[in-house]
């Protein structure tokens, strides 16, 4: 099946910092993918979804400028997170929409960020 | 803009029990609903999905739901739940022709043996 891995899977960084997070198609091409955020114990709220060889599209309330996505080929997305602040921290997962069609979405591991 | 509730947060229940988790979404047209189960630790993996067609839908691990129209649900059932099933369980709908997934709050089931 389509296998989607993200690294880190879990970052420490300071205060005022960038941490860059990786999302890779293992086994197939995804010209789009999503950048979900998860808060403890709540649902997976979508931030963005990546485009490749063009900008991503925002959801509403997330910062463009905080949250850099960079879609540089068809088998890898990164997130970057910004000068980062304690109220960064959370957990990012990505998905991919599987090659058997749009619908089906495979989701990474997760990358869990805390920030001191 | 669509949106999904699930109506129950937490639910514990014994092994053998049957299971059934509320889910709603709001919107009139045409829906792609999935449910979504989370592990302890793990990724989230597609339990069932529902297109079209058969609204009794038949997923992995023995686990079914039933899209009802007009209630504008979709809620998640399986006969006899085992330790194993112990894991949050997200209801999301696809938002249009986007390619997003709108997810619900999420249920976190704890069966006890």
């Amino acid at each position: 099946g389509a296998v989607v891995s993200q690294h880190p899977s879990w970052v420490i960084c300071k205060s005022g910092t960038s941490v860059k997070i990786e999302c890779r198609s293992l086994d197939f091409q995804a010209t789009t993918m999503f950048w979900y955020r998860q808060f403890p114990k709540q649902s997976l709220m979508l931030m963005a979804t990546s485009n490749e060889g063009s900008k991503a599209t925002y959801e509403q309330g997330v910062e463009k400028d905080k949250f850099l996505i960079n879609h540089a080929s068809l088998t890898l997305s990164t997130l970057t997170v910004t000068s980062a602040h304690p109220e960064d921290s959370s957990f990012y997962i990505c998905s991919a929409p599987g090659p058997r069609g749009q619908y089906e979405q495979y989701f990474g591991p997760g990358t869990r960020l805390t920030v001191t | 803009a669509q949106s999904v509730s699930q109506h129950n947060h937490h639910v514990i229940l014994s092994e053998a029990a049957s299971l059934e988790l509320g889910c709603n979404y709001s919107y009139g047209g045409t829906v792609n609903l999935f449910w979504y189960v989370q592990y302890p630790g793990q990724h989230l993996q597609l339990l069932l999905k529902y297109f079209s067609g058969d609204p009794l839908v038949k997923g992995i691990k023995g686990f079914e739901a039933e899209f009802i129209k007009s209630k504008f649900s979709f809620n998640l059932r399986k006969p006899s739940v085992q330790w194993s099933d112990t894991a949050e369980y997200f209801c999301a709908v696809l938002s249009g022709g986007y390619n997003k997934l709108i997810f619900g709050a999420g249920t976190r089931l704890a069966v006890h043996p």
